[in-house]
């Protein structure tokens, strides 16, 4: 797609449900990033993909929360037994590769804001 | 890791005046750096990067940045900022054949008043 595009835009839960939410990365980009926004703390790192391998994962914050990437392509962030806690913006971007290893940068969708009620 | 500091979270002035945001990292080897700005109701969007070369960069709008590598810094200039550039600014950086993370600061948030 012409964009980073991710869904649902805004998605209001009950404490305790699961929740899943989806990133289309840009065509073709290998390297695909979760990141959570939570108002005045900035972008927290949640997980790193490369392809479909998850090299980074150290940024999940506790065992409820889990990612996966298939096809080297959409990524699914699921949140099991959500918490109040867990209410802000999570992002996605996408880079054509690791923007550690090349001169690249990351693109960014428009989030999905949780709100866990 | 490497970890990004941003000061001053909220900067409030006046149409005209210049601007600086300043941006300081941890990480002692090579680095690619990034400023990036949301404005309001949107998503982030590159303002300019470092990669190498030329240590002052310049990006859209008249923003520019310096690189400084002996005081780990990457600070942001505008030399006359509009109420347009109302937004919150994020430095980023990522540690080339580190750890593949793009560590981001918390951002500053720059109202700027007509």
């Amino acid at each position: 797609g012409a964009g980073v595009s991710q869904s649902p835009s805004n998605k209001v839960t009950e404490k305790g449900k699961d929740v899943e939410l989806r990133c289309d990365p840009i065509s073709g980009h290998t390297a695909l990033y979760w990141y959570r926004q939570s108002l005045g703390q900035g972008l927290e790192f949640l997980i790193y993909f490369q392809g479909n391998s998850a090299p980074d994962k150290s940024g999940l914050p506790s065992d409820r929360f889990s990612a996966e990437r298939t096809g080297g392509s959409v990524s699914t962030l699921t949140i099991q037994r959500t918490q109040q806690e867990d209410s802000a913006v999570y992002l996605c971007a996408s880079s054509p590769r690791n923007t550690g290893i090349g001169n690249t940068e990351a693109f960014f969708g428009q989030g999905t804001r949780l709100t866990v009620v | 890791a490497q970890s990004v500091s941003q000061h001053n979270h909220h900067v409030i002035l006046s149409e005209a005046a210049s601007l600086e945001l300043g941006c300081n990292y941890s990480y002692g080897g090579t680095v690619n750096l990034f400023w990036y700005v949301q404005y309001p109701g949107q998503h982030l969007q590159l303002l300019l990067k470092y990669f190498s070369g030329d240590p002052l960069v310049k990006g859209i709008k008249g923003f520019e940045a310096e690189f400084i590598k002996s005081k780990f810094s990457f600070n942001l200039r505008k030399p006359s900022v509009q109420w347009s550039d109302t937004a919150e600014y994020f430095c980023a950086v990522n540690a080339l054949y580190g750890n593949n993370r793009l560590a981001f600061g918390k951002g500053n948030q720059v109202v700027v008043i007509p």
